[in-house]
């Protein structure tokens, strides 16, 4: 059974830094893109990121990119979000969604299975 | 980049069929954009109901369909249960693709 826990949230000032960590388990991880998607308070889902399979290659929403990165350990099944400058608006769940394919390549989400987010608070 | 459009709300009587629709400002909607369905009911983690315009996970209901309607994806719900009360995001997969912003469907 596909298992995705995220940790790692917490209350954080503006201008501080978080990493956040997705623990997988129940497929091999290795083998999929990784996507993280997050949901402020009372709004709709947001695009964050995704990963290819080995790391090569990642995406970043336009309006993150320069303070967000997204990397994985494939040898310990781990997936990461480190954010920086961070915003009052980056306030939100942030929420870890395994990619469907198995294949190296990155071509956008393909998401299927979705772990229960963490709470992020910038204030 | 195109901004993906959903209606804001809709509802549905129970047991009736309601049918949700994913545009996008740049033009419509195809099976190139492999369009994905989330489900979200209050207080719970999104889960992926469809993908790729039609294809259904182990777990989707078999009461949702989705297909391509007038230059829109679509997600068509037949005979709606009280549980399907939720918001719906349709997704438009590709590079630089996001989400819209979500219908939230009411089952009264």
């Amino acid at each position: 059974e596909v298992h995705l826990v995220e940790s790692g949230g917490g209350l954080v000032q503006p201008g501080g830094s978080l990493r956040l960590s997705c623990s997988a388990s129940g497929f091999t991880f290795r083998s999929y893109a990784m996507h993280w998607v997050r949901q402020g308070p009372g709004k709709g889902l947001e695009y964050v990121s995704g990963i290819s399979s080995n790391g090569g290659y990642t995406y970043h929403a336009d309006s993150l990119k320069d303070r967000f990165t997204t990397s994985r350990d494939n040898s310990k099944n781990v997936l990461y979000l480190q954010m920086s400058s961070l915003k009052p608006e980056d306030t939100a769940v942030y929420y870890c969604v395994k990619g469907r394919l198995a294949r190296e390549v990155y071509s956008g989400y393909d998401g299927d299975y979705w772990g229960q987010g963490t709470l992020v608070t910038v204030s | 980049q195109a901004v993906v459009t959903q209606e804001p709300s809709l509802t549905v009587s129970p047991g009736g069929t309601v049918t949700l629709t994913c545009g996008s400002t740049t033009g419509a909607v195809t099976s190139v954009h492999y369009p994905y369905w989330i489900q979200q009911k209050p207080g719970q983690a999104p889960r992926t109901l469809i993908y790729d315009t039609s294809s259904k996970h182990s777990w989707t209901p078999a009461r949702f369909s989705g297909s391509l309607l007038g230059g829109k994806a679509a997600l068509t719900l037949s005979g709606a249960q009280p549980e399907d009360e939720a918001d719906y995001y349709c997704l438009l997969s590709y590079i630089g693709g996001g989400f819209g912003g979500g219908t939230k469907l009411t089952v009264l």
